[in-house]
């Protein structure tokens, strides 16, 4: 079945530094999304990206859709304490319609 | 504007029980998603409905049910619960079909625990 790989699978830092996760997929996908949970909340949609090559910037957020359609990264820069959280990456389906997200990268933010 | 409202936000209950869990959109959002997260599985899709109507189903078994009232609002049923079942249930209401590029918006989830 279709998978995204995520990582890393954790992340501890220290606040101010940047950050970078990467997905991947061995299948090409048209629509990427980032979705970031917060402790005892459902995830929130961070930034979509709809076309190849895309790079899309929300605040400290910047995410990129690969000129493959097979990968995306995010990055956070100068990160803060309220950033920690479970990340998220996912994709459209386009034979099934429906979101297939992928295993969350954990971020940890020390002051 | 409110956001999706998930109830109840946490349930126990033992093997063999079954579980009703419910969720209202977004005002004017007439898609609602429902998934299961586990740490060992993560994010799965169970079921999309649109309309009153089921528009997508997720690989799970037949314990897992659903309905959409006119009012958009959704319910999810499991029945015979397993200890497996134990899981963070979110629900996710958009615009349109998720397939339409309509973003999903989650609510908080219900926490079950099945004893």
């Amino acid at each position: 079945g279709q998978q995204l790989n995520q990582s890393p699978q954790s992340m501890f830092i220290q606040e101010g530094e940047d950050v970078s996760m990467n997905c991947t997929s061995s299948s090409i996908f048209n629509t990427w999304l980032w979705y970031k949970q917060d402790p005892g909340e459902g995830p929130v949609l961070l930034i979509a990206l709809y076309k190849a090559g895309e790079l899309t910037s929300n605040g400290r957020l910047t995410a990129q859709f690969g000129i493959t359609r097979k990968d995306s990264f995010l990055n956070i820069s100068a990160s803060i304490p309220s950033d920690v959280g479970i990340y998220f990456c996912a994709v459209l389906s386009y034979n099934t319609d429906k979101l297939i997200f992928g295993t969350g990268t954990r971020l940890q933010v020390f002051p | 504007k409110a956001g999706v409202t998930q109830t109840p936000r946490y349930l126990i209950k033992t093997r063999g029980q079954q579980v009703t869990l419910s969720c209202s959109p977004i005002s004017g959002h007439r898609s609602v998603s429902w998934y299961q997260q586990t740490p060992g599985q993560g994010l799965q899709f169970l079921f999309e409905y649109f309309s009153e109507t089921q528009r997508n189903k997720g690989n799970f078994p037949g314990r897992f049910s659903g309905r959409q009232f006119s009012n958009s609002r959704s319910e999810m049923n499991v029945s015979t619960l397993e200890l497996g079942d134990s899981a963070l249930y979110l629900c996710a209401s958009s615009r349109e079909l998720s397939g339409n590029n309509s973003p999903l918006h989650f609510g908080n989830g219900t926490r079950l625990t099945v004893t």
